[in-house]
């Protein structure tokens, strides 16, 4: 059964980089038919596409966001990871990695990981 | 952009049927994705591809998508199916492709 598991700093400075890290256990983060993404919830709000990224290293952006994220694949390790700089108060938020299936134009989150609560705050 | 509107709550007894809207500009023509969120846990897949369930989804659950509107629709609700719920599409229409969520729903039973 495929897991993810988020990680990283639970606290970061305001104008400094988050960065975090999600290791996908049980399948092969190289699988053709699926991308890797990351996700995230401000407390109370709703859900909010970072980006997403496929094991070649192909990526797509929020372009809301498109300035500030970086999202990057190890597949020696299984890993992906995402790193939002100049982050401020808005940008606190659980942040979710899931996988992405991939058919054509359908694209869809299954399954993801537990999230990890990201506090920006000096 | 692409913008998906839901409505904020939907307030069901138990046993009878609920019926969450996700409305956007000529939606029937994407492919749309449902999740359930309960407090404190991860989103979870319900429907994809519009109407099709992922094994262990009860088939209680079921979607549909037409026009400028996709709907789930949970029927004999029980206390456990009280969550937010959440559609998704990918918006490939311009140069830049990207995922859409919704508003988000919280389902409420009464």
């Amino acid at each position: 059964q495929l897991q993810l598991q988020e990680s990283g700093p639970g606290l970061v400075k305001p104008s400094e980089t988050l960065s975090l890290t999600c290791t996908v256990s049980g399948g092969s983060i190289s699988s053709s038919s699926y991308y890797w993404g990351w996700i995230r919830q401000p407390p109370g709000k709703g859900l909010e596409w970072i980006g997403s990224i496929y094991y070649s290293g192909s990526t797509y952006y929020n372009p809301s966001l498109k300035s500030r994220v970086t999202i990057s694949v190890d597949t020696s390790k299984n890993q992906f990871s995402l790193k939002l700089s100049s982050v401020t108060a808005a940008d606190t938020a659980v942040y979710y990695c899931a996988r992405l299936a991939v058919a054509g134009t359908l694209v869809w989150f299954d399954p993801w990981g537990q999230g990890t609560l990201v506090t920006v705050s000096s | 952009s692409y913008v998906l509107t839901q409505p904020p709550s939907v307030s069901v007894a138990p046993g009878q049927t609920a019926r969450i809207t996700c409305g956007g500009n000529n939606i029937g023509s994407k492919s749309v994705h449902w999740y359930q969120q309960k407090p404190g846990q991860a989103p979870v897949l319900v429907v994809y591809d519009d109407s099709d369930r992922p094994s262990g989804i009860p088939e209680r659950f079921s979607g549909s998508n037409s026009g400028n509107t996709a709907t789930l629709t949970i029927s004999r609700v029980e206390a456990g199916d009280e969550a937010d719920y959440y559609c998704q599409v990918w918006d490939s229409s311009s140069d830049h492709p990207y995922v859409v969520f919704g508003g988000g729903t919280k389902l409420t039973v009464l």
